[in-house]
């Protein structure tokens, strides 16, 4: 079936490191979406990329979406302890309406 | 802000036991959708519901039924409980089709 593979699983870092997230989808997306939840907290929409090669930016982070459309990143420049928690992709494929297919998520710890 | 809530945050119900989920939404949105959450499985579509007592099965809807009755409200039913349903249940809305979801605050339901 359809995948969003998301990488690393886990990964811990000391504040004002950057961080990395990458998703990889099987099948061209229509969009992707990024969601961040905190321990303990429920998913929180971050943002959606449409078009090819899409950069987008939010202060620290940065979203990328694959020329192909086939895979996207997060990037957090020099974490804050703030950034803890799990960073979830979700990609939406041309003919899933309302399904959107969630990566495992990358669960980010940060060491101050 | 949308306002999406979920009845319990915590469950405990013994095996065979029918369980009822319910979630409010009071934004007035179309589509609403019940997630499991699994450590390292990210999550995964159960069920979601387009409109008024319209529903369709996500990627995981072997043991589970819903209801949607009212336009604000989805019920998710385990008609009969089993230890393999102990999960983080999560309830989402969202208004239309490239439109970001909003969470529920969960229900970690166990299964004894």
């Amino acid at each position: 079936g359809q995948q969003v593979m998301q990488i690393p699983q886990y990964q811990h870092v000391q504040e004002g490191e950057d961080f990395t997230t990458y998703c990889n989808s099987s099948t061209t997306l229509s969009n992707i979406q990024w969601y961040k939840q905190r321990p303990g907290g429920h998913p929180v929409f971050l943002i959606q990329l449409v078009k090819s090669g899409e950069v987008k930016k939010q202060k620290r982070l940065t979203f990328q979406f694959g020329e192909a459309k086939k895979n996207s990143s997060l990037h957090i420049t020099a974490t804050q302890t703030t950034d803890v928690g799990t960073y979830f992709c979700a990609g939406r494929t041309s003919g899933g309406y309302n399904k959107l297919i969630f990566g495992a998520g990358t669960r980010l710890a940060v060491h101050p | 802000d949308v306002k999406v809530t979920q009845s319990s945050r915590y469950l405990v119900k013994r095996t065979g036991e029918k369980v009822f989920l319910e979630c409010v939404q009071d934004m007035d949105h179309e589509n609403m959708f019940w997630y499991r959450q699994d450590p390292g499985l990210g999550l995964r579509l159960i069920y979601f519901s387009y409109d008024v007592k319209m529903k369709e099965k996500g990627d995981i809807p072997e043991g589970y039924s819903v209801s949607r009755e009212k336009k604000e409200r989805f019920s998710l039913i385990l008609e009969s409980a089993s230890t393999n349903q102990t999960s983080m249940y999560l309830c989402a809305s969202k208004r239309g089709f490239n439109e970001k979801l909003f969470f529920g605050s969960g229900t970690q339901l166990s299964v004894l």
